[in-house]
């Protein structure tokens, strides 16, 4: 299967905790996104990432986010000191860079904040 | 700034009926694309339709086809013949920029539709 990965499917963790994603995109994909969506809504951008170069971040990604892609390949997003409002679902997707419309996603990782 | 609109929170349809999903959007950027993307109950977006503003031609992929109307600002999709499997939710979403100088998506709230028997 080639398709987006994404690590832990599940993580219930305690207030206060750090926690790590981690996503490996199709191979051949220079472009990779982080996404949040919270029940009932779509899906919110968090950042991207072309290569290694992290190119935009969004307002929701507070400074208790943060997003590496240390060689192009895998990403990993860490939350620290988790909040219970961190309690969604995280995905990544990724594309190539041409034609870059289309977007595909991985299945998330759900994480539940207690 | 972008923005999609999803109106209906729940559709229902009949088993091999058609049936079509309300999108509008809103943006200042004559290059963009709308997509399309369902979500079942198991979590995973799986992307269905692409339409480019500059394309003159509604796209169309098997039994989806987009309706693009550009001076309304909506692009309505279209699911043909629908089935039991069809079930899911539907996101709209749109990029501003085409190409190489396309960037993230920003989704619409989603339709929930449900096929019945």
């Amino acid at each position: 299967d080639t398709g987006v990965s994404q690590d832990p499917r599940h993580k219930i963790t305690k207030r206060g905790q750090n926690v790590t994603f981690r996503c490996d995109p199709i191979s051949e994909h220079n472009r990779l996104y982080w996404y949040r969506q919270t029940l009932g809504q779509g899906p919110e951008f968090l950042t991207y990432f072309q290569n290694e170069a992290q190119l935009e971040k969004s307002r929701l990604l507070s400074d208790r986010f943060s997003a590496e892609r240390p060689k192009g390949s895998f990403s990993t997003l860490e939350i620290q000191r988790t909040e219970q409002g961190d309690s969604a679902m995280y995905l990544c997707a990724s594309s190539p860079v041409a034609p870059s419309y289309e977007q595909y996603f991985g299945p998330g990782t759900r994480l539940t904040v207690t | 700034a972008q923005k999609i609109t999803q109106t209906q929170p729940g559709m229902f349809v009949q088993e091999k009926e058609a049936v079509t999903l309300d999108c509008t959007y809103d943006t200042s950027d004559p290059s963009y694309g709308l997509f399309w993307y369902k979500q079942p109950s198991s979590g995973e977006m799986i992307f269905l339709i692409y339409q480019g503003s500059y394309d003159q031609q509604n796209a169309t992929e098997g039994r989806y086809s987009l309706n693009f109307q550009k001076a309304r600002k909506s692009a309505n999709l279209v699911i043909s013949a629908s089935q039991l499997g069809d079930s899911a939710m539907y996101f709209c979403a749109m990029r501003e920029g085409l190409g190489g100088s396309a960037r993230q998506l920003t989704f619409g709230s989603g339709t929930q539709l449900t096929v019945l028997p």
